[in-house]
């Protein structure tokens, strides 16, 4: 299973657009590119999932470089609400292992 | 998106008994269930994968005779605590795998469920 490293946390404020990058360099060609939110005593939130290029719903934008060893999560105008704990996850057709995440705190 | 529920929310239990957690796929079928846990401000961890009408595969440093799971059908899967203790009280998160394609599948995750042992 490719491992993710991505920063621990993240401050941002409300307005800003967040960009959270997370490498995977030994990502295998059949891999799967997941970002997953979660708040507090709650369970893992999907948000995006792509395999190569440029993918855009109406909450994120995931943008994958060529050699897809990285991968950067964008967060349009974040507010207070987006504040939660952000995972990377690369998957094929296995079990998901999450790495430590990405805690990002948006401030007023 | 599909929606995976657990049961129940919450549980407060007395030290040496057993608890049971329900996690149903409410509108798809699942084959394979997932088994979390989560201690306070950590990451998920993967305790155990179950595929309806098998064992399931418990990962390594998880104890299959005191966390027991049952796959009975496409849409249920029971986490069972046995003899708990206070050490097991934690948050504990099922996710579910939508039966599709193989390289096109979806995992969904339950609210999950937090146990407290006195």
């Amino acid at each position: 299973l490719a491992k993710t490293t991505q920063p621990i946390s993240m401050d941002s404020y409300e307005g800003q657009e967040v960009n959270i990058t997370c490498s995977h360099n030994n990502i295998a060609t059949n891999d799967y590119i997941t970002w997953y939110q979660q708040f507090p005593s709650q369970g893992p939130r999907f948000i995006i999932q792509g395999y190569k290029t440029k993918v855009t719903n109406e909450v994120a934008s995931l943008f994958i470089p060529a050699d897809r060893k990285s991968s950067t999560l964008s967060l349009p105008r974040v507010s207070l609400s987006d504040t939660a704990v952000y995972y990377c996850l690369v998957r094929g057709y296995n079990k998901l292992i999450f790495g430590a995440g990405t805690r990002l705190a948006v401030h007023p | 998106g599909a929606v995976v529920s657990q049961h129940p929310s919450w549980v407060i239990c007395k030290s040496g008994t057993s608890v049971k957690i329900e996690c149903r796929s409410l509108d798809f079928q699942a084959t394979t269930m997932f088994w979390y846990r989560q201690f306070p401000k950590q990451s998920l961890m993967l305790m155990a994968t179950s595929n309806e009408g098998s064992k399931a595969t418990y990962e390594q440093g998880v104890e299959k005779d005191k966390f027991l799971i049952n796959h009975a059908s496409l849409t249920l899967s029971t986490l069972t605590v046995t003899s708990a203790h206070p050490e097991d009280s934690s948050f504990y998160i099922c996710s579910a795998r939508e039966h599709r394609l193989k390289e096109a599948y979806e995992q969904y995750f339950g609210p999950g469920t937090r146990l407290t042992v006195t």
